[in-house]
């Protein structure tokens, strides 16, 4: 079975652009999660997907919002990027929504300058 | 949900266990205990999870007191590659996962 893949693996943007992340869910899994983690933090959640709906939102703005496919495939749209936003983004797929079953990819590095 | 405290960081070396303890003083009746590892540049990964009493699995045991106040993952033997950070997540079955700063295990030759 493949895991969790996202793309790009790292990226590069100026304050005040736009940015899509995305990530393809391991197979058989419905619901994804995005998390931000800033360097020695541990990772923050940003929201989750369950067949297409959003069910689940932690504090972060709207300018974070995002998508999930009928595949369940996943996009995580920043706008007006701050320098904060540098981070490593990583997104997460279940089956269902019981905490043992997440399976990780290995995340995007993004850098604000 | 319930806050979790860890240690910031641990020391150990070659095949000596660990112990890395974990306290959630407000943990709620349908809280499971889980516990996910992450190495650098990764994502994490889920290693145990508990809701009482004792549970093993090929990696790790994960010892809850009755009173569920705290946790105790045990790392048996561990070797240079279980250097990493290790998170303590408390929370119920229905969703968004809640990680603290996480404890820094490094394991010298």
């Amino acid at each position: 079975e493949t895991g969790v893949t996202q793309s790009p693996t790292h990226l590069i943007k100026t304050r005040g652009q736009q940015v899509t992340l995305r990530c393809s869910s391991q197979s058989g899994h419905n619901t994804v999660s995005w998390y931000q983690q800033a360097l020695g933090q541990g990772p923050q959640f940003i929201f989750q997907y369950y067949r297409e709906e959003e069910n689940g939102r932690g504090n972060f703005p709207p300018r974070f919002s995002g998508l999930q496919f009928p595949n369940y495939s996943s996009e995580l749209n920043v706008n007006a990027l701050e320098l904060d936003d540098s981070a490593l983004y990583l997104c997460a797929s279940s089956l269902n929504q019981g905490a043992a079953g997440y399976t990780f990819g290995s995340g995007t590095r993004l850098t604000v300058v | 949900l319930a806050k979790t405290t860890q240690p910031i960081s641990m020391d150990s070396y070659e095949g000596q266990e660990v112990n890395i303890t974990c306290s959630h003083n407000n943990i709620a009746t349908n809280d499971y205990i889980t516990w996910y590892q992450q190495f650098p540049s990764q994502g994490p990964r889920f290693i145990i999870q508990g809701y009482k009493t004792k549970v093993t699995n090929e990696v790790a045991s994960l010892f809850i007191p009755a009173d569920r106040k705290s946790s105790t993952l045990s790392l048996p033997r561990v070797s240079l590659s279980d250097t990493a950070v290790y998170y303590c997540l408390v929370g119920d079955m229905e969703g968004k996962l809640i990680f603290g700063q996480g404890t820094e295990l490094s394991v010298k030759p």
